[in-house]
C-alpha cells in the first residue's frame, strides 16, 4: 500500500519570504499523480498543484512550484513571495493510475504560518 | 455555481441517531468519492462510486452506508452514531485520474 509522510508538522515564514515544505511517498507504481491540497481555515480543500510522475518537468503555477524527484520519492513544494493569504494546512496526496484505486492517500499535513 | 456541494454544512446529533449526508456534483465527472477528517486533520477515503457503482470500500464500519441514485449524487448515511465518528466528511469527484474537486466538508458533531 502507498503511503505519504510529511515530516514538518508545523512551519513558518515571513510574509514575501520563500518557504518548502517536504513531502515523500512510497509505491511500487511507476506511473501516479502526485498533488497538494491547501486547507485554509474556511475548511475547504483547494488544489494547489499536481505532477503527472511520466515527466520530468517539474510543475508551477505562479508563486508555486514543485521538486519532484521520482528516485528520490520526494514532492516538495516552494513557495515563493509568501503572502498571508498562504496561511493554511498544506497536504500532500498520492493517487495511483491503477483501475478500482484512484482514491487519494494523504500525508498527515503541514500547518503553515505566515507572519506579518 | 458551485461545483462539488454538501448538506448540511453543520450536523449536531445525538448518540444512537441516524442522519445523512448528501452531496452533489455538476461537474459531468464520473467517480464520487467520501473521505473522513479526524479530530487531528488526517484525511481517509472511506468510499468510491464510478457511475452508481461501488468500486471502493475502506473498511468502513457496515454503520455507514454510501448510496448513490446517480452519477451526480452520492450520499452517506450513518446508522446509530457514535462518539468517534465526530469528524469532517468530504466529498470529492473526479473523472479517470484526472484531479478530485472536494465539497465544502460536513462537520459532525456526535453527543
Amino acid at each position: 500500500a502507498q503511503t505519504v509522510t510529511q515530516s514538518q508538522p508545523e512551519m513558518s515564514v515571513q510574509e514575501a519570504e520563500t518557504v518548502t515544505l517536504s513531502c515523500t511517498y512510497d509505491t511500487s507504481e511507476s506511473d501516479y499523480y502526485l498533488f497538494w491540497y491547501k486547507q485554509p481555515p474556511s475548511r475547504q480543500m483547494i488544489l494547489v498543484i499536481r505532477q503527472e510522475a511520466y515527466k520530468q518537468q517539474n510543475a508551477t503555477e505562479n508563486r508555486f512550484s514543485v521538486n519532484f524527484q521520482k528516485a528520490a520519492k520526494s514532492f516538495s513544494l516552494k513557495i515563493s513571495d509568501s503572502q498571508l493569504g498562504d496561511a493554511a494546512m498544506y497536504f500532500c496526496a498520492y493517487r495511483s493510475v491503477r483501475g478500482g484505486s484512484e482514491k487519494l492517500v494523504f500525508g498527515k499535513g503541514t500547518k503553515l504560518t505566515v507572519n506579518p | 455555481d458551485t461545483a462539488v456541494s454538501q448538506t448540511p454544512k453543520y450536523l449536531v446529533t445525538q448518540m444512537g441517531n441516524d442522519k445523512s449526508i448528501k452531496c452533489e456534483q455538476n461537474l459531468g465527472h464520473d467517480t464520487m468519492y467520501w473521505y473522513k477528517q479526524d479530530s487531528k486533520k488526517f484525511l481517509k477515503i472511506m468510499f468510491s462510486y464510478n457511475n452508481k457503482e461501488l468500486i471502493i470500500n475502506e473498511t468502513v464500519p457496515n454503520r455507514f452506508s454510501p448510496k448513490s441514485p446517480d452519477k451526480a449524487h452520492l450520499n452517506l448515511h450513518i446508522n446509530s452514531l457514535e462518539l468517534g465518528d465526530s469528524a469532517v466528511y468530504f466529498c470529492a469527484s473526479a473523472t479517470g485520474v484526472k484531479t478530485q474537486y472536494f465539497g465544502p466538508g460536513t462537520r459532525l458533531l456526535v453527543l
